[in-house]
């Protein structure tokens, strides 16, 4: 069936590379997506690529895609103390004629001085 | 242009009785997905609903929940008889008809707390 794994944490400094690493299963999946949870907040759609697609950058953001071994990153670079939060890798593919998100468990990225 | 509203956004009840989560779609979107997303885990999927229309609620526990999208009205996710494993994150979630690349855009969630 259908699943996404993430690791669960992950520690940087201010001002170093954070990335977050993602594999999921289904290879028929369209579009692959990382959205953002703050503390008591819903998700923020942060960027998605398609799965045609090897790499999109968007200003701080590098999302790099491995087809072939169905593994998804997301590099944030100059990681500030705002960017702590909980990111959620989610893949999606057509079924049943509507796109339905899988979501993985989340990577709690934790940024200190 | 709102996006998407759920109301309330904390929801205390006791066991045994019933919770009501309302979520309105963003403007345009006619599709609605309900989440639930438990104390440190990710978000699962439980029901996608159109206008009138429930188009899949394999995620939805078998007993005691039941969700609606009404042709006038916001989605409701009703919950009976509560019990403490209910606790959790409601996320709901809309998209316009034809899905495409944006995703969803989600509503900032009903906690739901079961005393």
């Amino acid at each position: 069936g259908e699943d996404v794994e993430q690791s669960l944490f992950l520690s940087v400094r201010e001002g170093d590379s954070s990335v977050i690493n993602c594999t999921y299963t289904d290879s028929s999946s369209t579009y692959l997506y990382w959205y953002k949870q703050e503390p008591g907040a819903g998700l923020q759609l942060l960027t998605y690529i398609f799965s045609n697609m090897d790499m999109k950058q968007d200003q701080r953001l590098t999302v790099l895609l491995n087809k072939k071994d169905k593994h998804l990153s997301l590099r944030i670079a100059d990681t500030q103390t705002g960017d702590s939060a909980i990111y959620f890798c989610a893949e999606s593919g057509v079924s049943g004629g509507y796109n339905k998100l899988i979501f993985g468990a989340g990577t709690r990225l934790a940024v200190h001085p | 242009n709102a996006g998407v509203m759920q109301n309330p956004r904390h929801l205390v009840r006791r066991r045994g009785q019933e919770a009501r989560l309302r979520c309105s779609p963003m403007k345009g979107h006619s599709h609605v997905y309900w989440y639930r997303q438990l104390p440190e885990e990710g978000l699962k999927f439980m029901v996608y609903l159109q206008k009138e229309n429930i188009i899949d609620e394999s995620g939805m526990p078998k007993e005691r929940f039941s969700a609606e999208f009404p042709k006038e009205g916001p989605s409701i996710l009703r919950i009976q008889q509560v019990v403490r494993g209910d606790s959790a994150a409601y996320f709901c979630a809309s998209s316009p008809p034809a899905g495409g690349a944006g995703g969803y855009t989600f509503g900032s969630g009903t906690r739901l707390t079961v005393v």
